[in-house]
């Protein structure tokens, strides 16, 4: 079964400055989607960028933006200019036709 | 639209008691998710439809669960008989087609609580 790891429970950031999200996972398929999702304390799951594993150019939304390294198999999220309401769970998603997994989270905590 | 809409948002109920979640997905969307959060094991995905036909169950914990999706517009969760251990958020998301690249549209949740 495919895995998805987090491996940072909790991440701080200075308002302003850039973090970055680690998530890898394990797989044998070749043929996958992964995901970063936000969950905010109103508990709602939002989607906040996804990545074609057969792309080798990193995907971008606005301020946040993937470094995917395939061979690596990690997909890390980086958020530039952090505000405060970056604030929240952020959860790694790997999709193929066969399975959908989550990562365990990282809470990440912006300081004004 | 409305989004995904899960009744009720918060239920509190006695092990051994029948539950029954609720699901409306976002019209015109074919995929829908189940799935479970606890503190304890993270998001879990319990099953999943592709145009109301249950595709994988695999992630349902037991026989006490049961999904079904008798059309487009509607699908329930069942756990009969609750435990204190079901205790979790149940969401339910739905998906605009069946490919694997799509977006999931996530509804509020349901906090079950089993005393």
């Amino acid at each position: 079964a495919q895995t998805v790891t987090q491996s940072q429970p909790e991440m701080s950031v200075q308002e302003a400055e850039t973090v970055t999200l680690s998530c890898t996972y394990d797989t044998s398929e070749s043929d996958y989607y992964l995901f970063w999702y936000k969950q905010p304390p109103s508990r709602q799951m939002i989607l906040v960028i996804r990545q074609e594993a057969y792309k080798q150019q990193n995907a971008t939304e606005n301020r946040f933006s993937v470094n995917f390294q395939k061979a690596a198999k990690s997909f890390s999220l980086k958020i530039s200019d952090s505000q405060l309401g970056d604030a929240a769970m952020y959860f790694c998603a790997y999709r193929s036709a066969n399975d959908m997994r989550f990562g365990a989270g990282t809470r990440l905590t912006v300081k004004p | 639209d409305a989004g995904v809409i899960q009744s009720p948002r918060h239920e509190v109920t006695e092990m051994g008691q029948e539950v029954t979640l609720r699901c409306k997905p976002i019209s015109g969307h074919n995929s829908l998710f189940w799935y479970r959060q606890t503190m304890m094991r993270g998001l879990e995905l319990l099953i999943y439809f592709n145009n109301n036909v249950p595709i994988d169950d695999s992630g349902m914990p037991e026989d006490r669960f049961s999904a079904k999706m008798p059309n487009a517009s509607f699908s329930t969760l069942k756990i009969q008989p609750s435990e204190p251990r079901d205790s979790a958020v149940y969401f339910c998301a739905s998906c605009p087609g069946t490919g694997s690249y799509n977006e999931q549209f996530f509804g509020p949740g349901t906090r079950l609580t089993v005393l």
